[in-house]
Protein backbone atom coordinates (compact mmCIF):
# COMPACT_ATOMS: atom_id res chain seq x y z
CA UNK A 1 0.00 0.00 0.00
CA UNK A 2 1.23 3.48 -0.37
CA UNK A 3 3.21 5.17 2.26
CA UNK A 4 4.39 8.56 3.42
CA UNK A 5 7.32 8.71 5.22
CA UNK A 6 7.89 11.98 7.68
CA UNK A 7 11.62 12.82 9.29
CA UNK A 8 12.42 13.85 12.07
CA UNK A 9 9.71 12.35 13.74
CA UNK A 10 10.66 14.35 16.91
CA UNK A 11 12.92 17.93 17.20
CA UNK A 12 13.99 19.70 20.25
CA UNK A 13 14.51 22.95 18.55
CA UNK A 14 15.72 26.38 20.48
CA UNK A 15 13.63 29.78 20.69
CA UNK A 16 14.33 31.36 16.98
CA UNK A 17 16.02 29.01 15.03
CA UNK A 18 14.44 27.48 12.19
CA UNK A 19 12.80 23.41 11.78
CA UNK A 20 12.58 21.56 8.56
CA UNK A 21 10.26 18.79 8.49
CA UNK A 22 10.09 16.18 5.55
CA UNK A 23 7.30 14.32 3.92
CA UNK A 24 7.89 11.90 1.14
CA UNK A 25 5.57 9.53 -0.56
CA UNK A 26 7.63 6.63 -0.98
CA UNK A 27 5.78 4.57 -3.65
CA UNK A 28 3.57 6.93 -5.22
CA UNK A 29 3.21 10.53 -6.81
CA UNK A 30 1.56 12.70 -4.54
CA UNK A 31 0.49 16.16 -6.54
CA UNK A 32 -1.11 16.96 -3.52
CA UNK A 33 -0.42 16.93 -0.06
CA UNK A 34 -1.96 18.27 3.56
CA UNK A 35 -0.02 20.01 6.31
CA UNK A 36 -1.58 19.60 9.94
CA UNK A 37 -1.23 20.49 13.39
CA UNK A 38 -2.49 19.14 16.53
CA UNK A 39 -2.29 20.58 20.29
CA UNK A 40 -2.36 18.32 22.82
CA UNK A 41 -5.92 16.95 23.76
CA UNK A 42 -7.26 18.44 20.22
CA UNK A 43 -7.86 17.76 16.79
CA UNK A 44 -6.12 17.65 13.87
CA UNK A 45 -6.30 21.10 11.95
CA UNK A 46 -5.23 21.67 8.69
CA UNK A 47 -2.68 24.69 8.07
CA UNK A 48 -2.38 24.46 4.42
CA UNK A 49 -2.58 22.54 1.01
CA UNK A 50 0.62 22.00 -1.03
CA UNK A 51 0.51 21.05 -4.83
CA UNK A 52 3.51 20.44 -6.71
CA UNK A 53 4.96 22.97 -8.53
CA UNK A 54 2.83 25.60 -6.92
CA UNK A 55 2.55 27.76 -4.29
CA UNK A 56 0.64 26.36 -1.33
CA UNK A 57 -2.23 26.91 -0.19
CA UNK A 58 -2.71 27.94 3.50
CA UNK A 59 -5.72 28.30 5.93
CA UNK A 60 -7.17 31.40 7.26
CA UNK A 61 -5.50 32.19 10.37
CA UNK A 62 -2.07 30.57 8.97
CA UNK A 63 1.09 32.59 9.05
CA UNK A 64 2.63 31.96 5.69
CA UNK A 65 6.04 33.40 6.56
CA UNK A 66 6.03 31.20 9.80
CA UNK A 67 5.39 28.35 8.12
CA UNK A 68 6.77 27.94 4.51
CA UNK A 69 5.70 24.94 2.47
CA UNK A 70 7.70 23.91 -0.28
CA UNK A 71 6.61 20.65 -3.02
CA UNK A 72 9.46 20.98 -5.01
CA UNK A 73 8.99 17.21 -6.40
CA UNK A 74 6.15 14.61 -6.62
CA UNK A 75 7.26 12.79 -3.89
CA UNK A 76 8.56 15.82 -1.73
CA UNK A 77 7.06 18.26 0.76
CA UNK A 78 8.47 20.17 3.48
CA UNK A 79 7.37 22.17 5.89
CA UNK A 80 9.59 25.01 8.06
CA UNK A 81 8.88 26.27 10.69
CA UNK A 82 10.92 29.69 10.80
CA UNK A 83 11.91 31.38 13.73
CA UNK A 84 10.68 29.06 16.13
CA UNK A 85 8.83 29.81 19.52
CA UNK A 86 7.70 27.69 22.57
CA UNK A 87 4.00 28.06 21.37
CA UNK A 88 4.97 26.55 18.26
CA UNK A 89 5.50 23.37 19.77
CA UNK A 90 2.56 20.52 18.31
CA UNK A 91 2.47 17.72 16.71
CA UNK A 92 2.66 18.19 13.06
CA UNK A 93 1.67 15.56 10.48
CA UNK A 94 1.17 15.62 6.44
CA UNK A 95 -0.69 13.51 4.59
CA UNK A 96 -1.09 12.94 0.62
CA UNK A 97 -4.20 12.33 -1.11
CA UNK A 98 -4.86 10.16 -4.13
CA UNK A 99 -7.53 10.72 -6.59
CA UNK A 100 -7.67 7.54 -7.98
CA UNK A 101 -10.63 4.96 -7.76
CA UNK A 102 -9.40 3.81 -4.11
CA UNK A 103 -9.53 7.33 -2.86
CA UNK A 104 -7.76 7.86 0.13
CA UNK A 105 -4.86 9.99 2.24
CA UNK A 106 -2.16 8.24 3.51
CA UNK A 107 -0.07 9.88 6.78
CA UNK A 108 3.23 10.13 7.54
CA UNK A 109 3.50 9.32 11.64
CA UNK A 110 4.06 13.02 12.43
CA UNK A 111 6.71 14.83 14.11
CA UNK A 112 6.82 16.17 17.54
CA UNK A 113 8.34 19.66 18.20
CA UNK A 114 9.16 20.88 21.08
CA UNK A 115 10.07 24.48 20.82
CA UNK A 116 12.50 25.41 24.23
CA UNK B 1 -18.28 24.96 4.39
CA UNK B 2 -17.64 21.41 5.21
CA UNK B 3 -17.56 20.72 9.20
CA UNK B 4 -17.31 17.78 11.17
CA UNK B 5 -19.20 17.47 14.90
CA UNK B 6 -18.20 14.43 17.00
CA UNK B 7 -20.59 16.04 20.66
CA UNK B 8 -18.56 13.05 22.93
CA UNK B 9 -15.31 14.48 23.89
CA UNK B 10 -14.60 11.86 26.17
CA UNK B 11 -16.20 8.59 26.69
CA UNK B 12 -15.52 5.54 29.25
CA UNK B 13 -16.86 2.42 29.59
CA UNK B 14 -16.11 -1.13 30.92
CA UNK B 15 -14.64 -3.91 28.58
CA UNK B 16 -17.08 -6.01 26.96
CA UNK B 17 -19.50 -2.79 26.70
CA UNK B 18 -21.01 -1.93 23.62
CA UNK B 19 -20.23 1.75 22.80
CA UNK B 20 -21.29 4.59 19.73
CA UNK B 21 -19.40 7.55 18.89
CA UNK B 22 -21.18 9.48 17.24
CA UNK B 23 -20.12 11.94 14.05
CA UNK B 24 -21.94 14.43 12.69
CA UNK B 25 -21.16 16.57 9.16
CA UNK B 26 -21.96 19.31 6.85
CA UNK B 27 -21.70 19.66 3.62
CA UNK B 28 -22.71 21.51 0.24
CA UNK B 29 -21.42 19.22 -1.68
CA UNK B 30 -22.86 15.75 -3.35
CA UNK B 31 -20.16 13.91 -3.78
CA UNK B 32 -18.08 13.63 -0.47
CA UNK B 33 -16.02 11.11 1.75
CA UNK B 34 -16.50 10.14 5.03
CA UNK B 35 -13.73 8.38 6.79
CA UNK B 36 -12.99 7.16 10.54
CA UNK B 37 -9.52 7.13 12.16
CA UNK B 38 -8.37 5.36 15.04
CA UNK B 39 -5.07 7.91 16.87
CA UNK B 40 -3.42 5.96 19.85
CA UNK B 41 -1.37 7.57 22.19
CA UNK B 42 1.98 7.33 19.73
CA UNK B 43 0.13 9.89 17.46
CA UNK B 44 -0.08 7.87 14.21
CA UNK B 45 -3.82 7.89 12.41
CA UNK B 46 -4.96 4.31 11.77
CA UNK B 47 -8.15 4.44 8.99
CA UNK B 48 -10.75 2.41 9.81
CA UNK B 49 -13.28 2.88 6.80
CA UNK B 50 -13.86 5.40 3.72
CA UNK B 51 -17.81 5.65 2.99
CA UNK B 52 -18.58 7.23 -0.05
CA UNK B 53 -21.99 9.92 -0.43
CA UNK B 54 -23.43 6.90 -3.04
CA UNK B 55 -22.91 4.20 -0.75
CA UNK B 56 -25.56 3.84 2.54
CA UNK B 57 -24.91 0.47 2.71
CA UNK B 58 -23.76 -0.09 6.87
CA UNK B 59 -20.63 -1.97 6.87
CA UNK B 60 -19.85 -4.16 9.60
CA UNK B 61 -16.02 -5.03 10.54
CA UNK B 62 -15.28 -7.74 13.21
CA UNK B 63 -16.38 -6.25 16.28
CA UNK B 64 -16.59 -2.47 14.17
CA UNK B 65 -20.09 -1.49 12.21
CA UNK B 66 -20.25 1.62 10.85
CA UNK B 67 -24.03 3.53 10.70
CA UNK B 68 -24.01 5.97 7.50
CA UNK B 69 -27.74 7.58 7.22
CA UNK B 70 -27.42 10.96 4.52
CA UNK B 71 -31.26 11.73 6.30
CA UNK B 72 -29.59 12.98 9.43
CA UNK B 73 -25.85 13.91 8.21
CA UNK B 74 -24.40 11.05 10.37
CA UNK B 75 -22.15 8.24 10.46
CA UNK B 76 -21.84 7.36 13.39
CA UNK B 77 -19.32 4.50 14.42
CA UNK B 78 -19.92 1.10 16.93
CA UNK B 79 -17.52 -1.30 18.82
CA UNK B 80 -19.02 -4.04 20.05
CA UNK B 81 -17.97 -5.94 22.87
CA UNK B 82 -15.44 -3.25 23.72
CA UNK B 83 -11.51 -3.73 24.63
CA UNK B 84 -8.76 -2.17 26.59
CA UNK B 85 -6.60 -2.14 23.27
CA UNK B 86 -9.28 0.01 21.71
CA UNK B 87 -8.59 3.29 24.23
CA UNK B 88 -7.72 5.94 22.11
CA UNK B 89 -9.05 9.10 20.06
CA UNK B 90 -11.11 8.68 17.49
CA UNK B 91 -11.85 10.84 14.46
CA UNK B 92 -14.20 11.53 11.76
CA UNK B 93 -13.78 13.44 8.57
CA UNK B 94 -14.64 14.77 5.98
CA UNK B 95 -14.11 15.28 2.36
CA UNK B 96 -15.60 17.04 -0.70
CA UNK B 97 -13.96 15.81 -3.37
CA UNK B 98 -14.45 18.77 -6.11
CA UNK B 99 -15.75 21.42 -4.06
CA UNK B 100 -12.30 21.68 -1.52
CA UNK B 101 -9.88 19.91 -3.31
CA UNK B 102 -9.70 16.81 -1.44
CA UNK B 103 -9.19 18.50 1.83
CA UNK B 104 -9.77 16.44 4.77
CA UNK B 105 -11.55 17.98 7.63
CA UNK B 106 -11.50 16.50 10.62
CA UNK B 107 -14.19 16.39 13.85
CA UNK B 108 -12.98 17.28 17.54
CA UNK B 109 -12.49 13.95 17.71
CA UNK B 110 -13.72 11.53 20.96
CA UNK B 111 -11.45 10.23 23.24
CA UNK B 112 -12.09 6.71 24.40
CA UNK B 113 -11.44 5.10 27.52
CA UNK B 114 -11.66 1.49 28.20
CA UNK B 115 -11.41 -0.02 31.06
CA UNK B 116 -10.72 -3.48 32.43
Amino acid sequence: GAVVSQHPSWVICKSGTSVKIECRSLDFQATTMFWYRQFPKQSLMLMATSNEGSKATYEQGVEKDKFLINHASLTLSTLTVTSAHPEDSSFYICSAVQFTEDYGYTFGSGTRLTVV
Amino acid sequence: AQKVTQAQTEISVVEKEDVTLDCVYETRDTTYYLFWYKQPPSGELVFLIRRNSFDEQNEISGRYSWNFQKSTSSFNFTITASQVVDSAVYFCALSEVYNQGGKLIFGQGTELSVKP
